[in-house]
């Protein structure tokens, strides 16, 4: 298993400014997501953080608005740029240690909550 | 992104009485399906991972039964107790990524 912490918990932020949310494993792991909540939504996947390169991003989702970056195996950022309320969500990490294993567990982190005023 | 249908949205259970709750899928290219339980300021933790049509899983009071072919799971949960409310997720493998619904919220009645 992984035990995966998230900081900060929560924030509330002004239009326009950026939030970075960092993600540490407590193992080395082969793959890490990000995901976000929007209010009455279900999750959704917004990148696999890929170590040593770019992030792969899902539809919908660009780099200049979520860049991401993975020094190693164990940490990630989510940047949330020039925000606007509409991004207003739980940004949650995720990890899993096998390269594509369909029945390897993902792991979560507990989440940011992020209000943008 | 596949798309993943749970039913009902929430409900709500006196403490002793069992309950169940749906996840649809696409049957159509089925890998696996991944069942969590997500407690409100917590981490979602994994319940269940199935991938056999047939499959049933069991945690404690929770089990899980899983219809590849008619692209179907259920979650059970026997004798509620309060500690089992929370939002209950699925999500099937889509490639390498879980696309999951919008969870079955349970609320657990004293």
């Amino acid at each position: 298993s992984a035990v995966i912490s998230q900081k900060p918990s929560r924030d509330i932020c002004q239009r326009g400014t950026s939030l970075t949310i960092q993600c540490q494993v407590d193992s080395q792991v082969t793959m890490m997501f990000w995901y976000r909540q929007q209010p009455g939504q279900s999750l959704t996947l917004i990148a696999t953080a890929n170590q040593g390169s770019e992030a792969t991003y899902e539809s919908g989702f660009v780099i200049d608005k979520f860049p991401i970056s993975r020094p190693n195996l164990t940490f990630s950022t989510l940047t949330v740029s020039n925000m606007s309320p509409e991004d207003s969500s739980i940004y949650l990490c995720s990890a899993q240690s096998h390269l594509g294993g369909g029945t390897d567990t993902q792991y979560f982190g507990p989440g940011t909550r992020l209000t943008v005023l | 992104i596949l798309n993943v249908e749970q039913s009902p949205q929430s409900l709500h259970v006196q403490e002793g009485d069992s309950t169940n709750f749906t996840c649809s899928f696409p049957s159509s290219n089925f890998y696996a399906l991944h069942w969590y339980r997500w407690e409100t300021a917590k981490s979602p933790e994994a319940l269940f991972v199935m991938t056999l049509n047939g499959d049933e899983k069991k945690k404690g009071r929770i089990s899980a039964t899983l219809n590849t072919k008619e692209g179907y799971s259920y979650l059970y949960i026997k004798g509620s107790q309060p500690e089992d409310s929370a939002t209950y997720l699925c999500a099937p493998l889509d490639d390498y990524k879980l696309s999951f619904g919008a969870g079955t919220t349970v609320t657990v009645r004293a």
